[in-house]
């Protein structure tokens, strides 16, 4: 089936510790995005790939990293996790430069910092 | 700054009409999206509207006025699965989607 998929679906882990996201799509969609959403806020973009190779920062980057070294695959990684990075990330993916600009989402990954 | 304001909550009756507005300031516009997102699970695509008017599509409309700033959502003949949140998106003159806080619509029998 056609999609994104995230790994890990959730995750508990301690302050400090290291943590990639992993997201993966099959749609051949150029464009792909990190997104953060915490209660009572919108999403949050964190960072978003135009085209594999190229990467740019999004609302909310600081503390976060992506690398886009194929088309299929935009890994979010968290160098030293701090608490407040506790949300459900989600990646999403688009054709972008295609008529709207529809975003497909993963099933997202829902992260505890303690 | 940009913004996107909707309700937080809403409630209606099974089988009723709703509707979840939407208003906005950002810099530049290039179309509103709408999704719709149950609660545990991704958000998915609804609608789009980039001129003025009505879009309709099946029991989901969504309408458009670009000089107020504004958009609705109407769903039809509510169904207890419409229950969720629904998200307002706009893209700005940078391409960026900028999203709404969401309105949790509450279905009641």
């Amino acid at each position: 089936i056609a999609g994104i998929t995230q790994a890990p679906t959730s995750q508990i882990l301690a302050a400090g510790r290291r943590m990639t996201l992993r997201c993966t799509q099959d749609m051949r969609h150029n464009a792909m995005y990190w997104y953060r959403q915490d209660l009572g806020l919108g999403l949050r973009l964190i960072h978003y790939s135009n085209t594999a190779g190229t990467t740019g920062k999004g609302e909310v980057p600081d503390g976060y990293s992506v690398s886009r070294a194929n088309t299929d695959d935009f890994p979010l990684t968290l160098a030293s996790a701090v608490p407040s990075q506790t949300s459900v990330y989600f990646c999403a993916s688009s054709s972008r430069g295609t008529g709207a600009n529809v975003l497909t989402f993963g099933a997202g990954s829902r992260l505890t910092v303690l | 700054g940009q913004n996107i304001d909707q309700p937080t909550e809403m409630t209606a009756t099974e089988g009723a009409i709703v509707q979840i507005n939407c208003t906005y300031q950002t810099s530049g516009f290039n179309g509103l999206f709408w999704y719709q997102q149950h609660a545990g699970e991704a958000p998915t695509f609804l609608s789009y509207n980039v001129l003025d008017g009505l879009e309709e599509k099946g029991r989901f409309s969504s309408f458009l006025s670009r000089s107020k700033g504004y958009s609705y959502l109407l769903l039809k003949e509510l169904q207890m699965k419409d229950s969720a949140s629904y998200l307002c998106a706009v893209e700005d003159s940078n391409y960026q989607l900028i999203w709404g806080a969401g309105t949790k619509l509450i279905i009641k029998p």
